[in-house]
């Protein structure tokens, strides 16, 4: 069965400081991982995926995200937190090798930047 | 926990038809969103509204319409249907509660044009 965990309910960190949202996944087939942010009043919106190649994924508004497979994680990060990305975020995981295709949400982390 | 449905589940069409999809909740959420999503690939939002009388385009350009004449009905209109647009259709509506945004989403809308 597939599963998505995301262990931190909220991530506080001082604007210009660097940010990691963390994300671990259970997947029997091959995994494919995805990164959604939901800002207030816009629903959710993709960041970035992976389904195959680099481990390191770049993604919209400078969002990165690196596939460990071995820890099979897939943490997301920014170099420089903006107050502007004070939003909700959701790690998802697709079984790749599954016909079905269905996507599993964690259950979300609030991402608060203070100036 | 909110109601919301999406008709029909599936839909097989040939190219060129008129297709509505249909979107209603009962929970009287003022913000609905359309997303559109190939099989185990990412959601793109395609539409949302804000309330009665607002539509607005998402961040994936798409060709269908929406509107939004009752607080509970969003439906999605595609004038010509063509291959391309061969997809899973997913609606959601949100409510703020605990300073927290929370999306529900209808089981989804599986078009396949011929």
């Amino acid at each position: 069965a597939q599963s998505v965990a995301q262990p931190e309910d909220q991530v506080n960190v001082a604007e210009g400081n660097p940010l990691t949202v963390k994300c671990t996944y259970s997947v029997s087939g091959n995994p494919y991982l995805f990164w959604y942010v939901q800002y207030p009043n816009r629903g959710l919106q993709f960041l970035l995926k992976y389904i195959t190649g680099d481990n390191l994924v770049k993604g919209s508004y400078g969002f990165e995200a690196e596939f460990n497979k071995s820890q099979t994680s897939f943490h997301l990060k920014k170099p420089s937190a903006l107050v502007s990305d004070s939003a909700l975020y959701f790690c998802a995981v697709s079984d790749g090798s599954s016909n079905t295709g269905k996507l599993i949400f964690g259950q979300g982390t609030t991402l608060q930047v203070k100036p | 926990e909110a109601d919301i449905y999406q008709t029909p589940r599936y839909l097989v069409i040939g190219t060129g038809k008129k297709i509505t999809l249909e979107c209603s909740q009962t929970m009287g959420h003022d913000k609905m969103y359309w997303y559109q999503q190939d099989p185990g690939m990412e959601l793109h939002l395609i539409h949302y509204s804000y309330g009665v009388n607002s539509t607005e385009k998402g961040d994936l350009s798409s060709e269908s319409t929406v509107s939004r004449i009752r607080t509970e009905h969003f439906p999605l209109t595609l004038e010509s249907a063509r291959p391309s647009h061969t997809s899973q259709y997913l609606c959601a509506s949100s409510v703020w509660g605990g300073g927290i945004e929370k999306l529900f989403f209808g089981s989804g809308t599986q078009l396949s044009v011929l």
